[in-house]
């Protein structure tokens, strides 16, 4: 029932391929945001957009490429991975502004061979 | 001190048991606090945000005390479908992003 949307669920990709994740979302946010999540540890942020613009980049490394092409889609383009990076990438959603709860999508489970 | 630190648990109880998750923050001047709860291998699920002069949904009572940097999380009368892990979550001083404790484990047995 959540109105964030991700797409794939699951993905297994070689360290050479290119992919990308799609997020989506329904109600109106105009902050989005990617974390990743390996096992049994909490999210950690990667990057923030907040009205289509990148706001926040977590020092992320640059093989992970997000792109906002409007308020409702945020992708991440995936380029050069390495095993390490398998892990649950999760997007998430809120109003605009300090403080607000955020919702998550079901996020895509990412396996680099 | 880390910033979000909470009882990794696991919790261990009986249906209709009462149990109370406490979690610490490091930065004074945080302004938003949220309890999210999380199934294996799914998404968080925001199950209630905490305010200053606590809030109950149901079952679930949610408490802050800014002075001594804590916040609890009590379930009363514990269900099987409340086993989960349970993510302490502070908004970062900016207010841009969360902050995760690394949760505290709840299982409930009949």
């Amino acid at each position: 029932d959540t109105e964030v949307t991700q797409t794939p669920k699951h993905l297994v990709m070689g360290m050479t391929n290119k992919k990308s994740l799609k997020c989506e979302q329904h109600m109106g946010h105009r902050a989005m945001y990617w974390y990743k999540q390996k096992a049994k540890k909490p999210p950690e942020l990667m990057f923030v957009y907040s009205y289509e613009k990148l706001s926040i980049n977590e020092s992320v490394p640059s093989r992970f490429s997000p792109e906002c092409p409007n308020s409702s889609l945020l992708n991440l383009h995936l380029h050069a991975l390495q095993p390490e990076d398998s892990a649950l990438y999760l997007c998430a959603s809120s109003q605009a502004g300090t403080g607000r709860e955020q919702y998550f999508g079901p996020g895509t489970r990412l396996t680099v061979t | 001190r880390k910033e979000v630190e909470q009882d990794p648990g696991p919790f261990n109880v009986p249906e209709g048991a009462t149990v109370a998750f406490n979690c610490t923050y490091s930065n004074s001047a945080s302004q938003s606090f949220f309890w999210y709860r999380q199934d294996c291998r799914k998404e968080p699920k925001l199950l209630m945000s905490v305010y200053s002069s606590g809030n109950e949904d149901g079952r679930f009572t949610a408490q802050l005390n800014r002075a001594s940097q804590y916040i609890s999380l009590l379930i009363r009368d514990s269900k099987l479908s409340d086993s989960a892990t349970y993510l302490c979550v502070v908004v970062n001083q900016a207010g841009t992003a969360l902050i995760f404790g690394k949760g505290t484990t709840l299982s409930v047995s009949s």
